[in-house]
């Protein structure tokens, strides 16, 4: 399962860090993916990271807007936002990816971010 | 970036009803084409990955189809727990999802 920590209320300008935790299968060797969910509205993949290594693969649509890391030992993959905007106020997923190029066959509960002064 | 566009946008059905959702490509995606289902305040759900491959535990009155730029989630006799929002997926090259189709009552 991945297990993500939980909700966050931050202000305009801050910074956030939220995490995915995996456990029940060789976690160091499947590619995360970070999916975006805005209010009411569809979903946006983020980018990938594969743990073992921490090789990343990130979307043109947030490069240079968030930062993904992971750290094998705990089975923990992270998202960093920074200056945060209320357009950031989302729904943020982590999901195993089947392969490099791969469906995302197990989700997280996801983390509502709010961003809000 | 390849753009994924899907139709209907909202489908209104009944049970028991045959329902098709397209999903087009605006590049070749090959097979790598995935359709999810999420539930209001859910997580997604894989249903199908490859085009066509049902994944484990789905029932199997859905199904994928299409190759290339034009493909289809058909749910054969619509059942109470399939009324959801559904997205296709392509990665190919990278990751996009369509806007989403609404099945509702």
């Amino acid at each position: 399962q991945l297990v993500q920590s939980g909700a966050e209320v931050k202000k305009p300008g801050e910074s956030l860090k939220i995490s995915c935790q995996g456990s029940g299968y060789g976690f160091p060797y499947s590619w995360v993916a970070w999916v975006r969910q805005m209010p009411g509205k569809g979903l946006e993949w983020m980018g990938s990271i594969f743990p073992s290594d921490s090789d990343t693969r990130d979307s043109p649509s947030f490069q240079g807007q968030v930062s993904i890391s992971a750290d094998k030992s705990t089975n923990t993959v992270y998202l960093q936002l920074s200056t945060l905007k209320a357009s950031d106020t989302a729904m943020y997923y982590c999901a195993r990816q089947k392969a490099a190029r791969g469906s995302f066959d197990l989700w997280g509960q996801g983390t509502l971010v709010t961003v809000s002064s | 970036d390849i753009q994924m566009t899907q139709s209907p946008s909202t489908l209104s059905a009944f049970v028991g009803d045959r329902v098709t959702i397209t999903c087009r490509a605006s590049q070749i995606v090959y097979n790598w084409l995935a359709w999810y289902q999420q539930k209001a305040g859910k997580a997604p759900k894989l249903l199908i990955y490859k085009s066509s491959n049902l994944e484990s535990g789905v029932p199997s009155r859905f199904s994928g189809s299409g190759s290339g730029t034009e493909f289809t989630l058909t749910i054969d006799s619509l059942q109470p727990d399939d009324f959801a929002t559904y997205y296709c997926q392509q990665y190919k090259s990278n990751s996009t999802f369509g806007q989403g189709t609404t099945v509702e009552s």
